[in-house]
Protein backbone atom coordinates (compact mmCIF):
# COMPACT_ATOMS: atom_id res chain seq x y z
CA UNK A 1 0.00 0.00 0.00
CA UNK A 2 0.69 3.51 -0.71
CA UNK A 3 2.78 5.09 2.44
CA UNK A 4 3.66 9.01 2.86
CA UNK A 5 6.92 10.53 3.11
CA UNK A 6 8.55 12.86 6.37
CA UNK A 7 11.46 14.52 6.75
CA UNK A 8 13.58 14.65 8.92
CA UNK A 9 13.18 11.34 10.39
CA UNK A 10 14.46 12.63 13.50
CA UNK A 11 15.31 15.94 15.47
CA UNK A 12 17.46 16.92 18.24
CA UNK A 13 16.58 20.37 19.34
CA UNK A 14 17.08 23.02 22.33
CA UNK A 15 14.33 23.78 24.54
CA UNK A 16 12.84 27.12 23.38
CA UNK A 17 14.19 26.61 19.90
CA UNK A 18 11.28 26.42 16.98
CA UNK A 19 10.43 23.13 14.71
CA UNK A 20 9.76 22.49 11.27
CA UNK A 21 8.56 19.17 9.69
CA UNK A 22 6.93 18.24 6.47
CA UNK A 23 5.25 15.51 5.04
CA UNK A 24 4.57 14.37 0.97
CA UNK A 25 2.87 12.18 -0.97
CA UNK A 26 3.00 11.11 -4.85
CA UNK A 27 -1.03 11.57 -4.79
CA UNK A 28 -3.49 14.17 -3.97
CA UNK A 29 -5.12 14.06 -0.48
CA UNK A 30 -8.62 15.97 0.38
CA UNK A 31 -7.27 15.56 4.29
CA UNK A 32 -4.48 15.85 6.35
CA UNK A 33 -4.10 14.68 10.16
CA UNK A 34 -1.21 15.31 12.76
CA UNK A 35 -0.68 12.88 15.45
CA UNK A 36 1.55 12.84 18.48
CA UNK A 37 2.77 9.55 19.96
CA UNK A 38 4.51 9.07 23.12
CA UNK A 39 6.12 5.46 24.05
CA UNK A 40 3.98 2.90 24.47
CA UNK A 41 0.84 5.06 24.00
CA UNK A 42 -1.37 5.27 20.78
CA UNK A 43 -1.23 8.54 18.78
CA UNK A 44 -3.24 11.34 19.63
CA UNK A 45 -4.67 13.72 17.22
CA UNK A 46 -3.19 17.60 17.37
CA UNK A 47 -4.10 18.63 14.06
CA UNK A 48 -6.51 17.83 10.95
CA UNK A 49 -6.90 19.58 7.52
CA UNK A 50 -9.60 19.64 5.08
CA UNK A 51 -8.97 22.41 2.33
CA UNK A 52 -5.68 22.95 0.53
CA UNK A 53 -3.87 26.11 1.90
CA UNK A 54 -5.44 25.72 4.82
CA UNK A 55 -3.54 27.19 7.94
CA UNK A 56 -4.76 25.88 11.62
CA UNK A 57 -2.98 26.48 14.86
CA UNK A 58 -3.13 24.47 18.39
CA UNK A 59 -1.44 26.46 21.16
CA UNK A 60 2.37 26.03 20.03
CA UNK A 61 1.54 23.93 16.91
CA UNK A 62 0.64 25.36 13.32
CA UNK A 63 -0.33 23.07 10.51
CA UNK A 64 -0.50 23.76 6.57
CA UNK A 65 -2.42 21.98 3.98
CA UNK A 66 0.25 22.33 0.91
CA UNK A 67 -1.70 24.36 -1.74
CA UNK A 68 -0.35 21.35 -4.00
CA UNK A 69 -2.25 18.59 -1.76
CA UNK A 70 0.73 16.65 -2.07
CA UNK A 71 2.16 18.01 1.23
CA UNK A 72 1.72 19.50 4.69
CA UNK A 73 3.68 21.07 7.24
CA UNK A 74 3.71 21.11 11.09
CA UNK A 75 5.56 23.56 12.85
CA UNK A 76 5.97 23.99 16.74
CA UNK A 77 7.20 27.03 18.28
CA UNK A 78 8.99 27.34 21.59
CA UNK A 79 9.44 23.85 22.34
CA UNK A 80 9.41 22.76 25.83
CA UNK A 81 10.80 18.75 27.20
CA UNK A 82 6.98 17.51 26.96
CA UNK A 83 6.98 18.02 22.99
CA UNK A 84 9.32 14.62 22.80
CA UNK A 85 7.65 11.94 20.67
CA UNK A 86 6.91 10.63 17.24
CA UNK A 87 4.83 12.83 14.92
CA UNK A 88 2.95 11.41 12.15
CA UNK A 89 1.27 12.66 9.19
CA UNK A 90 -1.72 10.89 8.01
CA UNK A 91 -3.72 11.61 4.22
CA UNK A 92 -6.63 10.61 2.79
CA UNK A 93 -8.35 11.04 -0.56
CA UNK A 94 -12.41 10.33 -1.25
CA UNK A 95 -13.33 7.04 -0.88
CA UNK A 96 -9.63 5.77 0.27
CA UNK A 97 -8.59 4.78 4.09
CA UNK A 98 -6.24 6.89 5.83
CA UNK A 99 -2.12 6.38 4.76
CA UNK A 100 0.31 7.48 7.26
CA UNK A 101 3.44 8.28 7.07
CA UNK A 102 7.19 6.88 9.28
CA UNK A 103 6.82 9.71 11.81
CA UNK A 104 9.61 11.74 13.19
CA UNK A 105 11.08 11.86 16.24
CA UNK A 106 11.72 14.86 17.60
CA UNK A 107 13.64 14.87 21.03
CA UNK A 108 14.46 17.98 22.73
CA UNK A 109 17.87 18.90 24.94
CA UNK A 110 17.31 21.23 27.82
CA UNK B 1 -14.80 9.27 30.18
CA UNK B 2 -15.13 8.37 26.22
CA UNK B 3 -12.83 6.61 24.46
CA UNK B 4 -10.80 3.46 23.31
CA UNK B 5 -9.38 0.32 25.49
CA UNK B 6 -7.59 -2.06 24.15
CA UNK B 7 -6.45 -5.39 26.05
CA UNK B 8 -3.98 -6.73 27.28
CA UNK B 9 -1.19 -4.03 27.36
CA UNK B 10 1.45 -7.10 26.73
CA UNK B 11 0.68 -10.18 25.10
CA UNK B 12 2.72 -13.09 24.43
CA UNK B 13 2.01 -15.74 21.73
CA UNK B 14 3.67 -19.15 21.69
CA UNK B 15 4.08 -20.92 18.34
CA UNK B 16 1.61 -22.10 16.82
CA UNK B 17 -1.07 -20.12 19.29
CA UNK B 18 -3.94 -17.53 18.28
CA UNK B 19 -4.10 -15.11 20.43
CA UNK B 20 -7.08 -12.32 20.39
CA UNK B 21 -6.64 -8.61 20.79
CA UNK B 22 -9.60 -6.89 22.45
CA UNK B 23 -10.75 -3.20 21.21
CA UNK B 24 -13.72 -1.74 23.10
CA UNK B 25 -14.97 1.78 22.05
CA UNK B 26 -17.88 3.64 23.50
CA UNK B 27 -17.71 6.73 21.92
CA UNK B 28 -20.79 5.84 19.92
CA UNK B 29 -18.43 5.36 16.69
CA UNK B 30 -19.30 3.61 13.82
CA UNK B 31 -16.16 2.68 12.10
CA UNK B 32 -13.28 1.21 13.78
CA UNK B 33 -9.80 0.06 12.65
CA UNK B 34 -6.62 -2.16 13.46
CA UNK B 35 -3.50 -1.01 12.46
CA UNK B 36 0.07 -2.71 13.11
CA UNK B 37 3.28 -0.61 14.00
CA UNK B 38 6.33 -1.25 13.51
CA UNK B 39 9.94 0.52 14.42
CA UNK B 40 10.70 3.41 11.62
CA UNK B 41 7.44 2.34 9.38
CA UNK B 42 4.26 3.93 9.05
CA UNK B 43 1.24 2.51 10.57
CA UNK B 44 -0.01 -0.74 8.20
CA UNK B 45 -4.22 -0.88 8.11
CA UNK B 46 -5.12 -4.40 8.56
CA UNK B 47 -8.61 -4.69 8.89
CA UNK B 48 -10.98 -2.17 8.76
CA UNK B 49 -15.20 -2.37 10.07
CA UNK B 50 -17.77 0.75 8.71
CA UNK B 51 -20.70 -1.20 10.45
CA UNK B 52 -21.92 -4.23 12.70
CA UNK B 53 -21.41 -7.34 11.13
CA UNK B 54 -19.38 -6.01 8.20
CA UNK B 55 -15.64 -5.85 7.62
CA UNK B 56 -12.87 -5.68 4.92
CA UNK B 57 -9.17 -6.83 4.24
CA UNK B 58 -6.61 -3.61 4.72
CA UNK B 59 -2.82 -3.92 2.95
CA UNK B 60 -1.54 -6.42 5.30
CA UNK B 61 -4.84 -8.72 6.22
CA UNK B 62 -3.04 -12.06 5.68
CA UNK B 63 -2.94 -14.27 8.57
CA UNK B 64 -5.11 -12.05 10.85
CA UNK B 65 -8.85 -12.20 11.74
CA UNK B 66 -11.88 -9.77 12.74
CA UNK B 67 -15.36 -9.86 13.68
CA UNK B 68 -17.70 -6.74 14.16
CA UNK B 69 -20.67 -8.60 16.40
CA UNK B 70 -21.22 -5.00 18.50
CA UNK B 71 -20.82 -1.46 17.79
CA UNK B 72 -18.79 -1.24 20.53
CA UNK B 73 -15.99 -4.09 20.05
CA UNK B 74 -13.60 -5.36 17.24
CA UNK B 75 -11.68 -8.17 18.17
CA UNK B 76 -8.15 -8.84 16.30
CA UNK B 77 -7.44 -12.74 16.11
CA UNK B 78 -3.54 -13.19 15.50
CA UNK B 79 -3.12 -16.82 13.92
CA UNK B 80 -0.73 -18.93 13.88
CA UNK B 81 -0.75 -17.76 9.79
CA UNK B 82 0.86 -14.68 11.05
CA UNK B 83 4.44 -15.78 10.86
CA UNK B 84 6.16 -12.87 11.95
CA UNK B 85 3.54 -11.23 14.59
CA UNK B 86 5.76 -9.53 17.04
CA UNK B 87 4.78 -5.74 16.43
CA UNK B 88 2.58 -2.98 18.56
CA UNK B 89 -0.88 -3.23 17.24
CA UNK B 90 -3.27 -0.41 17.56
CA UNK B 91 -6.68 -0.30 17.23
CA UNK B 92 -9.16 3.14 16.24
CA UNK B 93 -12.03 4.28 15.93
CA UNK B 94 -14.02 7.31 13.65
CA UNK B 95 -17.92 8.91 14.04
CA UNK B 96 -18.59 7.97 10.74
CA UNK B 97 -18.44 4.34 8.34
CA UNK B 98 -19.07 6.30 4.86
CA UNK B 99 -15.41 6.17 3.33
CA UNK B 100 -16.78 8.46 0.53
CA UNK B 101 -18.45 11.43 2.48
CA UNK B 102 -16.37 11.52 5.66
CA UNK B 103 -12.98 13.02 6.74
CA UNK B 104 -13.29 12.17 10.27
CA UNK B 105 -10.28 11.91 12.15
CA UNK B 106 -9.09 8.26 13.68
CA UNK B 107 -9.19 8.10 17.71
CA UNK B 108 -6.67 5.58 18.92
CA UNK B 109 -6.57 3.31 21.49
CA UNK B 110 -3.26 3.21 23.86
CA UNK B 111 -2.05 -0.30 22.05
CA UNK B 112 -1.02 -4.04 22.27
CA UNK B 113 2.49 -5.23 22.18
CA UNK B 114 2.81 -8.88 21.27
CA UNK B 115 6.31 -10.86 21.19
CA UNK B 116 6.74 -14.15 20.20
CA UNK B 117 7.78 -16.58 23.29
Amino acid sequence: GQQLNQSPQSMFIQEGEDVSMNCTSSSIFNTWLWYKQDPGEGPVLLIALYKAGELTSNGRLTAQFGITRKDSFLNISASIPSDVGIYFCAGRNYGQNFVFGPGTRLSVLP
Amino acid sequence: DGGITQSPKYLFRKEGQNVTLSCEQNLNHDAMYWYRQDPGQGLRLIYYSQIVNDFQKGDIAEGYSVSREKKESFPLTVTSAQKNPTAFYLCASSPFGGQINSNQPQHFGDGTRLSIL
